[in-house]
Protein backbone atom coordinates (compact mmCIF):
# COMPACT_ATOMS: atom_id res chain seq x y z
CA UNK A 1 0.00 0.00 0.00
CA UNK A 2 0.98 3.69 -0.26
CA UNK A 3 0.88 4.51 3.56
CA UNK A 4 2.80 3.90 6.24
CA UNK A 5 2.73 0.22 7.12
CA UNK A 6 2.75 -0.46 11.04
CA UNK A 7 3.63 -4.45 12.34
CA UNK A 8 2.49 -6.00 14.63
CA UNK A 9 -0.85 -4.24 14.92
CA UNK A 10 -1.84 -6.30 17.83
CA UNK A 11 0.75 -7.48 20.50
CA UNK A 12 0.18 -9.22 23.65
CA UNK A 13 3.48 -9.87 26.09
CA UNK A 14 3.97 -10.87 29.22
CA UNK A 15 5.77 -8.59 32.56
CA UNK A 16 9.40 -8.71 31.52
CA UNK A 17 9.51 -9.83 27.91
CA UNK A 18 11.34 -8.07 24.89
CA UNK A 19 9.11 -6.49 22.08
CA UNK A 20 10.11 -5.00 18.50
CA UNK A 21 7.61 -2.75 17.10
CA UNK A 22 8.15 -2.15 12.94
CA UNK A 23 7.26 0.95 10.58
CA UNK A 24 7.47 1.04 6.74
CA UNK A 25 7.19 4.61 6.07
CA UNK A 26 5.96 6.00 2.94
CA UNK A 27 8.90 5.94 0.04
CA UNK A 28 11.02 8.41 -0.44
CA UNK A 29 9.72 10.11 3.12
CA UNK A 30 13.11 10.94 5.21
CA UNK A 31 11.84 12.15 8.21
CA UNK A 32 10.01 9.39 10.94
CA UNK A 33 8.57 10.07 13.99
CA UNK A 34 7.38 7.39 16.86
CA UNK A 35 4.81 8.63 19.41
CA UNK A 36 2.64 6.73 21.78
CA UNK A 37 -0.63 6.72 23.14
CA UNK A 38 -1.64 5.45 26.34
CA UNK A 39 -5.52 4.81 26.72
CA UNK A 40 -7.87 7.95 26.22
CA UNK A 41 -4.55 9.82 26.63
CA UNK A 42 -3.29 12.24 23.72
CA UNK A 43 0.03 11.64 21.90
CA UNK A 44 3.62 11.34 23.31
CA UNK A 45 5.97 12.40 21.39
CA UNK A 46 9.00 9.45 21.81
CA UNK A 47 11.98 10.32 18.98
CA UNK A 48 12.53 11.48 15.72
CA UNK A 49 14.54 10.30 12.62
CA UNK A 50 15.84 12.37 9.74
CA UNK A 51 17.36 9.45 7.51
CA UNK A 52 18.69 7.26 9.82
CA UNK A 53 19.90 9.26 12.24
CA UNK A 54 18.03 10.71 15.27
CA UNK A 55 18.74 14.04 16.19
CA UNK A 56 16.13 13.75 19.03
CA UNK A 57 15.52 10.69 21.40
CA UNK A 58 14.22 13.03 24.42
CA UNK A 59 10.77 11.34 24.52
CA UNK A 60 12.05 8.53 24.99
CA UNK A 61 10.92 7.57 28.60
CA UNK A 62 13.20 5.01 29.78
CA UNK A 63 16.46 3.18 28.40
CA UNK A 64 14.68 0.21 28.18
CA UNK A 65 13.59 2.05 24.96
CA UNK A 66 15.56 1.91 21.71
CA UNK A 67 14.76 2.84 18.14
CA UNK A 68 16.54 2.48 15.25
CA UNK A 69 16.19 3.21 11.11
CA UNK A 70 17.78 1.58 8.47
CA UNK A 71 18.72 2.19 4.86
CA UNK A 72 16.37 5.31 5.40
CA UNK A 73 13.25 3.43 5.39
CA UNK A 74 12.56 0.82 7.71
CA UNK A 75 12.41 1.39 11.47
CA UNK A 76 12.31 -0.60 14.67
CA UNK A 77 11.07 0.09 17.91
CA UNK A 78 12.44 -2.00 20.74
CA UNK A 79 10.88 -1.90 24.33
CA UNK A 80 13.08 -4.48 26.50
CA UNK A 81 11.79 -6.09 30.00
CA UNK A 82 8.44 -4.49 29.49
CA UNK A 83 6.53 -2.92 31.97
CA UNK A 84 2.66 -2.93 32.36
CA UNK A 85 3.16 0.83 32.06
CA UNK A 86 4.51 0.54 28.63
CA UNK A 87 0.92 -0.72 27.59
CA UNK A 88 -0.17 1.74 24.83
CA UNK A 89 -0.62 2.36 20.84
CA UNK A 90 2.38 3.12 19.45
CA UNK A 91 2.11 5.35 16.70
CA UNK A 92 4.43 5.84 13.43
CA UNK A 93 4.63 8.93 10.84
CA UNK A 94 6.37 9.57 8.40
CA UNK A 95 7.05 12.57 6.57
CA UNK A 96 8.90 14.55 3.10
CA UNK A 97 10.24 17.17 4.93
CA UNK A 98 11.58 17.28 8.69
CA UNK A 99 14.35 19.44 10.10
CA UNK A 100 14.47 22.69 11.68
CA UNK A 101 11.71 24.54 9.88
CA UNK A 102 7.96 23.72 8.89
CA UNK A 103 7.48 19.75 9.11
CA UNK A 104 5.25 19.14 6.44
CA UNK A 105 2.27 17.21 6.60
CA UNK A 106 2.74 13.99 8.78
CA UNK A 107 1.30 10.75 7.75
CA UNK A 108 0.25 7.97 10.46
CA UNK A 109 0.10 4.53 10.84
CA UNK A 110 -2.90 2.40 12.54
CA UNK A 111 -0.62 1.97 15.14
CA UNK A 112 0.87 -1.39 17.08
CA UNK A 113 -1.36 -1.92 20.64
CA UNK A 114 1.15 -2.89 22.71
CA UNK A 115 -0.28 -4.83 25.75
CA UNK A 116 1.42 -5.89 28.40
CA UNK A 117 -0.08 -8.55 31.02
CA UNK B 1 5.07 21.67 27.05
CA UNK B 2 2.14 21.27 24.54
CA UNK B 3 2.69 25.05 24.23
CA UNK B 4 -1.33 25.39 23.00
CA UNK B 5 -4.24 25.46 24.84
CA UNK B 6 -7.64 24.00 23.37
CA UNK B 7 -10.81 23.54 25.00
CA UNK B 8 -11.36 19.63 26.21
CA UNK B 9 -14.60 19.56 24.05
CA UNK B 10 -17.49 20.92 21.95
CA UNK B 11 -19.98 19.80 20.21
CA UNK B 12 -21.93 20.71 17.11
CA UNK B 13 -24.95 20.43 14.60
CA UNK B 14 -24.62 18.51 11.64
CA UNK B 15 -24.48 20.95 8.69
CA UNK B 16 -23.57 23.38 11.11
CA UNK B 17 -20.10 25.53 10.87
CA UNK B 18 -17.77 24.52 13.81
CA UNK B 19 -14.97 27.17 15.01
CA UNK B 20 -11.95 25.29 17.20
CA UNK B 21 -9.96 27.65 19.08
CA UNK B 22 -6.36 27.40 19.79
CA UNK B 23 -4.00 29.81 21.92
CA UNK B 24 -0.77 29.90 21.63
CA UNK B 25 0.83 32.63 23.15
CA UNK B 26 4.17 32.15 23.57
CA UNK B 27 4.18 31.35 19.70
CA UNK B 28 7.70 32.73 17.94
CA UNK B 29 7.50 34.66 14.55
CA UNK B 30 9.22 31.47 13.13
CA UNK B 31 6.61 28.82 14.65
CA UNK B 32 4.29 27.22 12.13
CA UNK B 33 0.10 26.44 13.72
CA UNK B 34 -0.91 22.46 12.47
CA UNK B 35 -3.97 21.19 12.93
CA UNK B 36 -4.51 17.03 12.93
CA UNK B 37 -7.42 14.89 14.13
CA UNK B 38 -7.77 11.45 15.30
CA UNK B 39 -11.06 9.64 14.97
CA UNK B 40 -11.82 6.79 17.18
CA UNK B 41 -9.81 3.88 16.86
CA UNK B 42 -7.34 5.63 14.34
CA UNK B 43 -4.01 7.40 13.48
CA UNK B 44 -4.17 11.19 13.67
CA UNK B 45 -4.76 12.58 9.99
CA UNK B 46 -3.31 15.74 8.71
CA UNK B 47 -5.96 18.80 8.41
CA UNK B 48 -4.41 22.16 7.80
CA UNK B 49 -1.14 24.12 8.84
CA UNK B 50 0.05 27.71 8.48
CA UNK B 51 2.35 30.83 9.35
CA UNK B 52 0.67 33.94 9.37
CA UNK B 53 -2.05 34.27 6.29
CA UNK B 54 -5.38 32.12 6.53
CA UNK B 55 -4.97 29.02 4.63
CA UNK B 56 -7.71 27.16 2.88
CA UNK B 57 -8.49 23.46 1.56
CA UNK B 58 -10.55 21.15 0.95
CA UNK B 59 -11.10 19.93 4.27
CA UNK B 60 -11.19 23.50 6.43
CA UNK B 61 -9.55 26.56 6.93
CA UNK B 62 -7.83 28.22 9.55
CA UNK B 63 -8.14 31.77 10.10
CA UNK B 64 -4.43 32.70 12.55
CA UNK B 65 -5.01 36.23 14.30
CA UNK B 66 -2.98 39.51 13.30
CA UNK B 67 -0.65 38.91 16.47
CA UNK B 68 -0.52 35.02 16.10
CA UNK B 69 -1.30 34.38 19.89
CA UNK B 70 -4.63 32.07 18.61
CA UNK B 71 -6.16 30.82 15.80
CA UNK B 72 -9.35 28.99 14.68
CA UNK B 73 -9.68 25.37 12.63
CA UNK B 74 -13.28 26.40 10.81
CA UNK B 75 -15.17 23.46 9.49
CA UNK B 76 -17.75 24.35 7.23
CA UNK B 77 -20.62 22.39 7.58
CA UNK B 78 -19.89 19.64 10.03
CA UNK B 79 -20.97 16.26 9.25
CA UNK B 80 -20.91 13.13 11.69
CA UNK B 81 -17.68 11.98 10.00
CA UNK B 82 -15.92 15.10 11.45
CA UNK B 83 -16.47 13.94 15.18
CA UNK B 84 -13.23 13.19 15.99
CA UNK B 85 -10.11 14.95 19.06
CA UNK B 86 -8.92 17.98 17.08
CA UNK B 87 -5.16 18.79 17.56
CA UNK B 88 -3.49 22.08 17.38
CA UNK B 89 0.35 21.99 16.95
CA UNK B 90 3.15 24.44 16.88
CA UNK B 91 5.74 23.42 14.49
CA UNK B 92 8.29 24.95 16.49
CA UNK B 93 11.40 26.28 14.51
CA UNK B 94 14.90 24.34 15.25
CA UNK B 95 13.26 21.57 17.64
CA UNK B 96 14.05 19.27 14.65
CA UNK B 97 10.67 18.81 13.64
CA UNK B 98 9.29 17.42 16.40
CA UNK B 99 5.37 18.09 16.82
CA UNK B 100 4.18 17.89 20.33
CA UNK B 101 0.82 17.03 20.79
CA UNK B 102 -1.78 18.44 23.54
CA UNK B 103 -5.14 16.76 24.64
CA UNK B 104 -7.25 18.14 22.03
CA UNK B 105 -10.62 18.67 21.40
CA UNK B 106 -13.01 16.26 21.46
CA UNK B 107 -15.69 17.48 18.99
CA UNK B 108 -19.23 15.29 18.72
CA UNK B 109 -21.60 16.56 16.12
CA UNK B 110 -25.12 15.74 16.54
CA UNK B 111 -27.50 14.88 13.74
Amino acid sequence: GAGVSQSPSNKVTEKGKDVELRCDPISGHTALYWYRQSLGQGLEFLIYFQGNSAPDKSGLPSDRFSAERTGGSVSTLTIQRTQQEDSAVYLCASSRAGGPANTGELFFGEGSRLTVL
Amino acid sequence: DAKTTQPNSMESNEEEPVHLPCNHSTISGTDYIHWYRQLPSQGPEYVIHGLTSNVNNRMASLAIAEDRKSSTLILHRATLRDAAVYYCILDIYNQGGKLIFGQGTELSVKP
